[in-house]
């Protein structure tokens, strides 16, 4: 079983949709988890992190963590073309540690 | 700016010379990770540092990989006697050292190796 699992993708949404991407993880010792956006070519970009069960909102960006369940997922409102990318989650087991990374999931955003 | 700097953004070697890749932290960040990205796969943490130690070097191949993070200076990630395998993207991130975003962490722009 993998570390921290995600569909590859891709998913695509259409304009003006919500994008649900979603993740898990097979550590029940993590403690800190992270979305991060990459572009073909580039490197990782931090869109949020999260710590405690339920949701925490960003702007168009909302992150859910279940820790019973062991999930995480990141809400994208309002999608828009610029948000076409893949989507990596991280998993980080105690403070100051490696992230361990999911493949991600592409997400395409169609106009 | 103050993020994340890597030197070079791309490298071109032939197999059997080394390779040097260069990092600089965010400003007030003590914390170094080195993550490699080998094309069309994931993300893999490589090794941890703070100043003149190396924490967590769990990632790192066995052998022809090194890296430091001098009290003075860039963290180094040295690669010797490359091959093709190891042609990849090299990230470098950096964290602060205390405070509840202390986990959080940020990445440089990458260097792109190119093993000939």
């Amino acid at each position: 079983q993998k570390e921290v699992e995600q569909n590859s993708g891709p998913l695509s949404v259409p304009e003006g949709a919500i994008a649900s991407l979603n993740c898990t993880y097979s550590d029940r010792g993590s403690q800190s988890f992270f979305w991060y956006r990459q572009y073909s070519g580039k490197s990782p970009e931090l869109i949020m992190f999260i710590y405690s069960n339920g949701d925490k909102e960003d702007g168009r960006f909302t992150a859910q963590l279940n820790k019973a369940s062991q999930y995480v997922s990141l809400l994208i409102r309002d999608s828009q073309p610029s948000d076409s990318a893949t989507y990596l989650c991280a998993v980080n087991m105690e403070y100051g540690n490696k992230l361990v990374f999911g493949a991600g999931t592409i997400l395409r955003v169609k106009s | 700016n103050a993020g994340v700097m890597q030197n070079p953004r791309h490298l071109v070697r032939r197999r059997g010379q080394e390779a040097r890749l260069r990092c600089s932290p965010m400003k007030g960040h003590s914390h170094v990770y080195w993550y490699r990205q080998l094309p069309e796969e994931g993300l893999k943490f490589m090794v941890y540092l703070q100043k003149e130690n190396i924490i967590d070097e769990s990632g790192m191949p066995k052998e022809r990989f090194s890296a430091e993070f001098p009290k003075e200076g860039p963290s180094i990630l040295r690669i010797q006697q490359v091959v093709r395998g190891d042609s990849a993207a090299y990230f470098c991130a950096s964290s602060p050292l205390t405070g509840t975003m202390g986990a959080t962490q940020y990445f440089g722009p990458g260097t792109r190796l190119t093993v000939l």
